[in-house]
């Protein structure tokens, strides 16, 4: 079984400050991926950044970048810059690359303040 | 390029009805998936599809069913509707197979179902 904790329900930032997301998760494969999907109140979820399981190196995309900390399982996302179109549900997604299963946390709520 | 389309956005439907969801894939893609969304809660994996063949399968029991289609749309049948069954029913497309491992997804904006 793999599973996938959010331990932070709700977080909040102002605008222009740096937030980091916190994400820990299990699995016995050794295959997978790793990602954070964004989920604004329109309801269709949004890829945001993705890690490969065997890549040493940190993903990033723009303002988006994750500390991957394969041993402890960790996956955390920092969004640098808040900006108010940040504000949104953000999900931890693991897809095991063998058996194709894909298994999303419960997401964290994500407030930028003006 | 399209999006995916997903109808209709909300239904609402009495306990121990049958309900289909309706998912129309981005142009050229072959997987689809389909995921529950409980309120407050993460995407639940339910099944994918592949070239019209189940490709996998979550916890969930086989009152979920599901057809892709030579055009590689897609349905979600729900039989003996319980009122847990309530939730925002995602589906998501990617091609070719291996992208989706990737991240190759594109998510459409859900069927809002509401048993009563």
């Amino acid at each position: 079984a793999q599973t996938v904790t959010q331990s932070q329900p709700e977080m909040s930032v102002q605008e222009a400050e740096t937030v980091t997301l916190s994400c820990t998760y299990d699995t016995s494969e050794s295959n997978y991926y790793l990602f954070w999907y964004k989920q604004p109140p329109s309801r269709q979820m949004i890829l945001v950044i993705r890690q490969e399981a065997y890549k040493q190196q940190n993903a990033t995309e723009n303002r988006f970048s994750v500390n991957f900390q394969k041993a402890a399982k960790s996956f955390s996302l920092k969004i640098s810059d808040s900006q108010l179109g940040d504000t949104a549900m953000y999900f931890c997604a693991l897809i095991n690359t063998n058996a194709g299963k894909s298994t999303f946390g419960d997401g964290t709520t994500l407030t930028v303040k003006p | 390029e399209t999006g995916v389309t997903q109808s209709p956005t909300h239904l609402i439907k009495t306990r121990g009805q049958q309900v289909t969801l309706r998912c129309s894939s981005q142009s050229g893609h072959n997987t689809v998936s389909w995921y529950q969304q409980a309120l407050g809660q993460g995407p639940q994996f339910i099944f994918q599809y592949y070239r019209e063949e189940e490709n996998g399968r979550g916890n969930f029991p086989p009152r979920f069913s599901g057809l892709q289609f030579p055009n590689y749309s897609s349905e979600l049948n729900v039989n003996a509707l319980e009122l847990d069954d309530s939730a925002l029913y995602l589906c998501a497309s990617s091609s070719p197979q291996r992208e989706w491992v990737s991240g190759g997804y594109t998510f459409g904006s859900g069927t809002r179902l509401t048993v009563v």
